[in-house]
């Protein structure tokens, strides 16, 4: 069965400066999907970022990134000129690949990042 | 156009009594899933549906239980409710099976309060 460990229950960051979540994982599967999704306290799950395990080149989505690092089996996300919007709980997610017919996310237990004015 | 669109938003429910919650996907989308969040097990998946069949089931009890209808609405059922039922459940669609890998939209889920 495949794992998300999320090692960093809260962080804080000052507005405009960067941050990095952490997020690491356990498969033997080599085909797969990884996500950053926040949830704000409007309660609904918002897509950050997407990363495709075959892909070796970081995503990118405006002030957010990642760092896959497949052999560590690592996938952390770095927030740029952080926003008082960018307060939420942050969660790491796997997905097996399509052809396993299981499109069912595992998540961690989420780290809740507070941007301070 | 509209996302995706849960009923009720929230709801107190007595033990041992059994509670219907409603998802609406995003217009075109077929898959729907639904997951449970709480505290102490964070975020668990509960089962998925595509063309009115179950695809998926999560290592959950019986009692709970869902369906999906021709227009893709789902809902899920939980009969027998125990305090420990007591969660937000999240639904989530996408367009078809396999396009999750895309990211589902989630919608703002139902917070079930069982006394």
């Amino acid at each position: 069965a495949q794992t998300v460990t999320q090692s960093q229950p809260e962080m804080s960051v000052q507005e405009a400066e960067t941050v990095t979540l952490s997020c690491t994982y356990d498969t033997s599967e080599s085909n797969y999907y990884l996500f950053w999704y926040k949830q704000p306290p409007s309660r609904q799950m918002i897509l950050v970022i997407r990363q495709e395990a075959y892909k070796q080149q970081n995503a990118t989505e405006n002030r957010f990134s990642v760092n896959f690092q497949k052999a560590a089996k690592s996938f952390s996300l770095k927030i740029s000129d952080s926003q008082l919007g960018d307060t939420a709980m942050y969660f790491c997610a796997f997905m097996m690949g399509p052809n396993f017919g299981n499109e069912k996310l595992t998540f961690g237990t989420g780290t809740r990042l507070t941007i301070i004015p | 156009k509209a996302g995706v669109t849960q009923t009720p938003r929230y709801l107190i429910k007595t033990r041992g009594q059994q509670v219907t919650l409603s998802c609406s996907p995003i217009s075109g989308h077929r898959s729907v899933s639904w997951y449970q969040q709480t505290p102490g097990q964070g975020l668990q998946f509960l089962f998925e549906y595509f063309s009115e069949t179950q695809r998926n089931k999560g290592n959950f009890p019986g009692r709970f239980s869902g369906r999906q209808f021709s227009n893709s609405r789902s809902e899920m059922n939980v009969s027998t409710l125990e305090l420990g039922d007591s969660a937000l459940y999240l639904c989530a669609s996408s367009i078809e099976p396999g396009q999750g890998a895309r990211g589902y939209t989630f919608g703002s889920g139902t917070r079930l309060t069982v006394v």
